[in-house]
């Protein structure tokens, strides 16, 4: 089956990275997602990547994609009391006609004054 | 504003009473999902629909049904409800699906906790 594991909870101080990590067991899925759950609100994206990339930054966000080992990761940089939420990582699709996104069991990050 | 519309947010019932979560979206997007959110289980999808009169099961569709009349509602049905239903549901959309070939964003609603007693 396809799994998708992440830790449950992270606590970072104010000011410091982030780093939350998710690990899958299927490899052929072509984009990978990270979405952002803040308190009683549905989720939204943050950012996707190809599966052929390595690694994507947008502004504070890196997203670093290991194919060989199955393993996403999102950091934060210079993590705000905003960036609170829970952080779920999504693998797209597997083949054409499969309209399957797989979650993740969610990380529910803490931001410490 | 573009987005997605569930209702109710909060519904306490008991167990048996019929009840249906409405979700509506003003996009034009084709694709529609249902989500449940568990502790420790994250997300898991219950039914999607592809467009209108075309749903199909996701990971865990017993005990729900859906339908897709128009291509802006797709409801959720839950005929006799049981307490292992109690969850809190998602409604998604998109422009065209999930996505092999190219990303699909996925729009969410901002959920509908359930509780059955």
């Amino acid at each position: 089956g396809e799994d998708v594991e992440q830790s449950l909870f992270l606590s970072v101080r104010e000011g410091d990275s982030s780093v939350i990590n998710c690990t899958y067991t299927d490899s052929s899925s072509t984009y990978l997602y990270w979405y952002k759950q803040e308190p009683g609100a549905g989720l939204q994206l943050l950012t996707y990547i190809f599966s052929n990339m390595d690694m994507k930054q947008d502004q504070r966000l890196t997203v670093l994609l290991n194919k060989k080992d199955k393993h996403l990761s999102l950091r934060i940089a210079d993590t705000q009391t905003g960036d609170s939420a829970i952080y779920f990582c999504a693998k797209g699709p597997t083949n054409f006609g499969n309209e399957k996104l797989t979650f993740g069991t969610g990380t529910r990050l803490t931001i410490i004054p | 504003e573009a987005q997605v519309t569930q209702n109710p947010r909060y519904l306490i019932t008991v167990t048996g009473k019929k009840l249906t979560v409405t979700c509506s979206q003003n996009m034009n997007h084709e694709y529609m999902s249902w989500y449940r959110q568990d502790p420790g289980l994250g997300l898991r999808q219950i039914y999607y629909s592809m467009n209108v009169e075309v749903t199909d099961k996701g990971d865990v569709p017993e005990g729900y049904k859906v339908s897709r009349k128009e291509k802006r509602n797709f409801p959720l049905i839950l005929e006799s409800p049981s307490p292992n239903q109690t969850s809190l549901y998602f409604c998604a959309s998109s422009l065209s699906g999930t996505g092999f070939a190219g990303a699909n964003v996925l729009t969410f609603g901002a959920g509908s906790r359930l509780t059955v007693l």
